[in-house]
């Protein structure tokens, strides 16, 4: 059984639109996130739910909208695409606070035309 | 800024042979922890090392962090060409911040 699964695997779309992508973990942990991974590999992280709470939002333009119906789903709805929102995003679980080991999706890979 | 920063960049070596990689931090930590990428995949969790530990173990990995040069080192021995990926490091980041803060990764290329 796939511990944290994203959908789609592949997203390419015109600039503008408006996409979303979905995360499942059926791990039974507490906390979700979802990370960014550029064309350099750097990964960061973009907002963290614990039990359906927003914790952390950072720096991230309010196009992204993260939501989570409950603890086991975590989605990312983005409006008005951009040439720059070209990336990878993963999706990821843990126990707890953020702090402890994590388990990463297999990602979703967004071009933007 | 990035928390971890990983040495070197990329790493090409031969099968067989032992490859290493380095991670340095800036604050204090309460844990670090070693993570792998094969291409177009998920990261995977390799090693958690808390800041009271100064080694640790598993199969044919080697985690060694020194938290007074506040640096992490990575050992794989007897490498294989299936241990082709990057790695990552990734630390807790700064006191009462609920969330790990990844380095750029070491790209490891393990040759037949």
């Amino acid at each position: 059984d796939t511990a944290v699964s994203q959908t789609p695997k592949y997203l390419v779309t015109q600039m503008g639109n408006d996409k979303s992508i979905k995360c499942e973990q059926n791990l039974g942990h507490d906390t979700m996130y979802w990370y960014k991974q550029d064309s350099k590999k750097f990964l960061k992280i973009m907002f963290s739910y614990n039990n359906k709470e927003l914790i952390i939002n950072e720096t991230v333009p309010n196009r992204f909208s993260p939501k989570s119906p409950d603890k086991a789903h975590l989605n990312l709805h983005i409006n008005s695409l951009e040439l720059g929102d070209s990336a990878v995003y993963f999706c990821a679980s843990s126990y707890g606070t953020g702090k402890e080991t994590q388990y990463f999706g297999p990602g979703t890979r967004l071009l933007v035309l | 800024s990035q928390q971890g920063e990983e040495d070197p960049q990329a790493l090409s070596i031969q099968e067989g042979e032992n490859a290493t990689m380095n991670c340095s931090y800036k604050t204090s930590i309460n844990n670090l922890q070693w993570y792998r990428q094969n291409s177009g995949r998920g990261l995977v969790h390799l090693i958690l090392i808390r800041s009271n530990e100064r080694e640790k173990h598993s199969g044919r990995l080697r985690v060694t962090l020194d938290t007074s040069k506040k640096s992490s080192s990575l050992l794989i021995t007897a490498s294989r060409a299936a241990d082709t990926a990057s790695y990552f490091c990734a630390t807790d980041g700064a006191q009462g911040a609920q969330k790990l803060v990844f380095g750029q990764g070491t790209r490891l290329t393990i040759n037949p």
